[in-house]
C-alpha cells in the first residue's frame, strides 16, 4: 500500500522567506501526484498537478518538483506571505488499481508571521 | 461557480440514528468521492463513483452507503451512527472518470455522534 509522509508536520518562517515542504512516497508507480491547500475549516483546493511523466509544475509563487526514482516532491513557496499560512498535503494518485486512487500525507501546518 | 456543494455544514447526532451527507456539483464530472478527514489519520477514501448507477468501496467503508442516481449527486449515508464516525467528511469530484485528474473538494460537514 502506498505511504505518503510530509515532513515537517509544522513550519513557522518571517513573511519574506523562501521555503520548501517535503514530500515522500513508497511506490513510485503513480499517475500523478497532487498538492492542495487546506485552510481552517475548508475545504481542499488544489495548487498544482505533477504528471508522472512531469518534473515540475509551476504557478505563480509556487513551483512543484516530482522525482518519482526517489519517491519524491517538494513545493517552493517564493517570497511566503501570511497569507500563505494554511496546511499544505500532497496526495500521491496509485497506478496499482483499476482506477486511481489518492494517498494523502498528514499535512504540514505552515505559519507565516508579519 | 458552485463547483462541489455540501450539506449540512454541521451535524449533531445520537448513537444509532441515520442520516445523509448531501453532495452536489455542477462541473459534469463522473468521478465523485467520499472522504473523512481525522487528526493524526490524514484523509481516507470511503466509497466513490465514476458515473452514475456505479459505485464501489474505498479504504473505510463499512457503515456507510452511497447511491449514485444522477451525475450531479453523490449521498453518503449512515446507516447507524457510531462515536467512531465522528468526523469531517469531505466530497470531491474530478473530470477523469479513473478519478487520476484534478480533485475538487467540497466545504466538508463536521459531524459529531454522541
Amino acid at each position: 500500500k502506498q505511504e505518503v509522509t510530509q515532513i515537517p508536520a509544522a513550519l513557522s518562517v518571517p513573511e519574506g522567506e523562501n521555503l520548501v515542504l517535503n514530500c515522500s512516497f513508497t511506490d513510485s508507480a503513480i499517475y500523478n501526484l497532487q498538492w492542495f491547500r487546506q485552510d481552517p475549516g475548508k475545504g481542499l483546493t488544489s495548487l498544482l498537478l505533477i504528471q508522472s511523466s512531469q518534473r515540475e509544475q509551476t504557478s505563480g509563487r509556487l513551483n512543484a518538483s516530482l522525482d518519482k526514482s526517489s519517491g519524491r516532491s517538494t513545493l517552493y513557496i517564493a517570497a511566503s506571505q501570511p497569507g500563505d499560512s494554511a496546511t499544505y498535503l500532497c496526495a500521491a494518485t496509485d497506478r496499482g488499481s483499476t482506477l486511481g486512487r489518492l494517498y494523502f500525507g498528514r499535512g504540514t501546518q505552515l505559519t507565516v508571521w508579519p | 461557480n458552485a463547483g462541489v456543494t455540501q450539506t449540512p455544514k454541521f451535524q449533531v447526532l445520537k448513537t444509532g440514528q441515520s442520516m445523509t451527507l448531501q453532495c452536489a456539483q455542477d462541473m459534469n464530472h463522473e468521478y465523485m468521492s467520499w472522504y473523512r478527514q481525522d487528526p493524526g489519520m490524514g484523509l481516507r477514501l470511503i466509497h466513490y463513483s465514476v458515473g452514475a448507477g456505479i459505485t464501489d468501496q474505498g479504504e473505510v467503508p463499512n457503515g456507510y452507503n452511497v447511491s449514485r442516481s444522477t451525475t450531479e449527486d453523490f449521498p453518503l449515508r449512515l446507516l447507524s451512527a457510531a462515536p467512531s464516525q465522528t468526523s469531517v467528511y469531505f466530497c470531491a469530484s474530478s473530470y477523469s472518470r479513473q478519478g487520476i485528474g484534478e480533485l475538487f473538494f467540497g466545504e466538508g460537514s463536521r459531524l459529531t455522534v454522541l
